[in-house]
């Protein structure tokens, strides 16, 4: 089945360490993306990507950084800098990176939190 | 700036009873609008869009939303509820390669 997987489903890490969130889709999209969720808040735009060993920051980058060496994978580290880390992490992508042609496919997310 | 906004954070409904989540947006120029729905435990669906066809947006689920221009809203509705939509649903507006999302709405419906 085609789809989105991110790994781990929890993940705890002690305040100070930098943390890697991984993203894998086999759908063969081009676009990739890292959304933060917070209660209240909606999903905030971290990065995204359009095309491998391309990235741009979204609204919300500060103590966060991304690589695409690969077409499926979009992995997320979350940095010592980022300073309120807790929260739930989706990944997604598109087939193109305009979403008025396209339809957004989401992982199950992961839950980070800081100990 | 750019925004969504979902006026209801939270709602609870009995079976049966209709459903009209609220969903307006500021953001210039042409725009995209979507409704995502999110059940217990499983991934963000996509649950209807609007691409400049008809205003009034069929979707899944016996989903409907109705696109008002002159209102910027995106309202989602359902004539009658199951207890199989309780979920959280989400509201986006896409200006094409910037996505926003609204806070979304936890609905609970009471069988």
């Amino acid at each position: 089945d085609g789809g989105i997987t991110q790994s781990p489903k929890y993940l705890f890490r002690k305040e100070g360490q930098n943390v890697t969130l991984s993203c894998e889709q086999n759908l063969n999209h081009d676009a990739m993306y890292w959304y933060r969720q917070d209660p209240g808040q909606g999903l905030r735009l971290i990065y995204y990507s359009q095309i491998v060993n391309d990235f741009q920051k979204g609204d919300i980058a500060e103590g966060y950084s991304v690589s695409r060496e690969k077409k499926e994978s979009f992995p997320l580290t979350v940095t010592s800098a980022q300073k309120n880390p807790t929260a739930f992490y989706l990944c997604a992508s598109t087939l193109g990176g305009d979403w008025r042609n396209t339809e957004a496919f989401f992982g199950q997310g992961t839950r980070l939190t800081v100990v | 700036a750019q925004s969504v906004s979902q006026h209801n954070h939270h709602v609870i409904l009995s079976e049966a009873a209709s459903l009209e989540l609220g969903c307006n947006y500021s953001y210039g120029g042409t725009v995209n609008l979507f409704w995502y729905v999110q059940y217990p435990g499983q991934h963000l669906q996509l649950l209807l869009k609007y691409f400049s066809e008809d205003p009034l947006v069929k979707g899944i689920k016996g989903f409907e939303a109705e696109f008002i221009k002159s209102k910027f809203s995106f309202n989602l509705r359902k004539p009658s509820v199951q207890w199989s939509d309780t979920a959280e649903y989400f509201c986006a507006v896409s200006g094409g390669f910037k996505t926003i999302f609204g806070a979304g709405t936890r609905l609970f419906v009471k069988a």
